[in-house]
């Protein structure tokens, strides 16, 4: 069946590199897409990049000069990266395979950004 | 980017109650329109894709519909299992982006 795993630290400090991880299983990568999505805490969902079955990539705008998508299909596992944290972006990470858009679900990771 | 304006925010129903929400999209979307259904602590579970299909094990009393540039999540009769947070998504063109959620919750 679909499953998608994220995993990554549950803490960085400010102004640091945020990595995570979705390793992901039941589906090919280059199949279907990969989608990022967080959360802040009490707050509502946030796109925030994706990779395509054939390799392209999109970013949130407001996000696009931190970030950095890309797969290792050897290993089924999609990375984002993202920089310069802030406490702002304390939040729970989702990643979801995508078609047009997100339709299973990981769990989430939890990442707190605090000194 | 395509900005979702999603209503209402909260949402106080009884049990039984037909109940609607609705997000507007601010440019053309087609039919590129997702429903989400997140309970606290959960990921979210795609209800509708396509803005008006059901996505596999919904329950039949969900249904998505479109006016235009106006879509809508209509739950025929709720239930207390229906007691979430549901988020609309735009999927036309990149960025995606969701509307802001309502809460929905026992009057």
């Amino acid at each position: 069946q679909v499953q998608l795993k994220e995993s990554g630290p549950g803490l960085v400090q400010p102004s640091r590199t945020l990595s995570l991880t979705c390793t992901v299983s039941g589906f090919s990568l280059t199949s279907y897409g990969v989608s990022w999505v967080r959360q802040p805490p009490g707050k509502g969902l946030e796109w925030i990049a994706a990779i395509w079955s054939g390799g392209s990539t999109d970013y949130n705008s407001a996000l696009k000069s931190r970030l950095s998508i890309s797969r290792d299909t050897s290993k089924s596992q999609v990375l984002l990266k993202m920089n310069s944290l802030q406490t702002e972006d304390t939040a729970m990470y989702f990643c979801a395979r995508s078609t047009r858009g997100p339709d299973y679900w990981g769990q989430g990771v939890m990442v707190t950004v605090s000194s | 980017d395509i900005q979702m304006t999603q209503a209402p925010s909260s949402l106080p129903a009884s049990l039984g109650d037909r109940v609607t929400i609705t997000c507007r999209a601010s440019q053309d979307i087609g039919n590129y329109l997702r429903w989400f259904q997140q309970k606290p602590g959960k990921s979210p579970r795609l209800m509708i894709y396509g803005a008006t299909n059901l996505a596999a094990g919904v329950p039949s009393r969900f249904s998505g519909s479109r006016s235009g540039s106006d879509y809508s999540l209509t739950i025929s009769s709720l239930e207390s299992e229906d007691m979430a947070d549901y988020y609309c998504l735009q999927s036309k063109e990149s960025p995606l982006t969701f509307g802001s959620g309502t809460k929905l919750e026992i009057k």
